[in-house]
């Protein structure tokens, strides 16, 4: 278990629908990032946070959005999904801002599955 | 820009035998390059890391050495194991001030008893 928590496991919608999926960091981990996992794509760099503010940004798509919130939670948006959306979304946490120092921790993962 | 390319799989081999997997990457600057296992239904953890040149990062009985020269961040084991079994990532993070993570596309490890 690596302390890091990703909420729902699992998850089924139709196109052009909206989800949330929601991430709690390991305690005291300040930095939280989001990377999507595909079979065509691999795994990709989404979006880093440090303590509430975005600290890199990297292929994440206009349609998808994500806040890390005072308690240093974090969510992710995908909206209007397509298809292609169809991936597992994974959120990892980390004390600093940079791998170097600070181990990255990865939760289990969310499945999305658009239909 | 930075890039990370590792050998095709599935990899299979049997109990006890000797594991590479090649990773290669192309970067500016001065990368760390990691070595991340993923164990079926769960979440990528790291298995060793390298922050310079020359440095060897093990774990586990794997190892893997920072060659600057080749640019090439070599997973190696001795004697695998079928607890071993699992997708393995090369990655490296960019020499910014950010915690960013580029893998490679992965290789899956099959090991046979």
């Amino acid at each position: 278990d690596s302390g890091v928590t990703q909420t729902p496991k699992h998850l089924i919608t139709a196109t052009g629908q909206r989800v949330t999926l929601r991430c709690s960091p390991r305690s005291g981990d300040l930095s939280v990032y989001w990377y999507q996992q595909s079979l065509d794509q691999g795994l990709q760099f989404l979006i880093q946070y440090y303590n509430g503010e975005e600290r890199a940004k990297g292929n994440i798509l206009e349609r998808f959005s994500a806040q890390q919130f005072p308690d240093l939670h974090s969510e992710l948006n995908l909206s209007s999904l397509e298809l292609g959306d169809s991936a597992l979304y994974f959120c990892a946490s980390s004390v600093g801002v940079r791998p170097t120092g600070n181990t990255i921790y990865f939760g289990e993962g969310s499945w999305l599955t658009v239909v | 820009g930075d890039s990370v390319t590792q050998m095709e799989g599935p990899v299979t081999l049997s109990e006890e035998a000797f594991l590479t997997i090649n990773c290669t990457y192309t970067a500016t600057g001065y990368p760390s390059l990691f070595w991340y296992v993923q164990y079926p239904g769960e979440g990528l953890q790291l298995l060793l890391k390298a922050t310079k040149a020359d440095d060897k990062g093990s774990n586990k009985g794997f190892e893997a050495t920072y060659r600057k020269e080749t640019t090439s961040f070599h997973l190696e084991k001795g004697s695998v194991q079928v607890s071993d079994s699992a997708v393995y990532f090369c990655a490296l993070s960019e020499a910014s001030n950010t915690g960013k993570l580029i893998f490679g596309q992965g290789t899956t490890l099959q090991v046979k008893p």
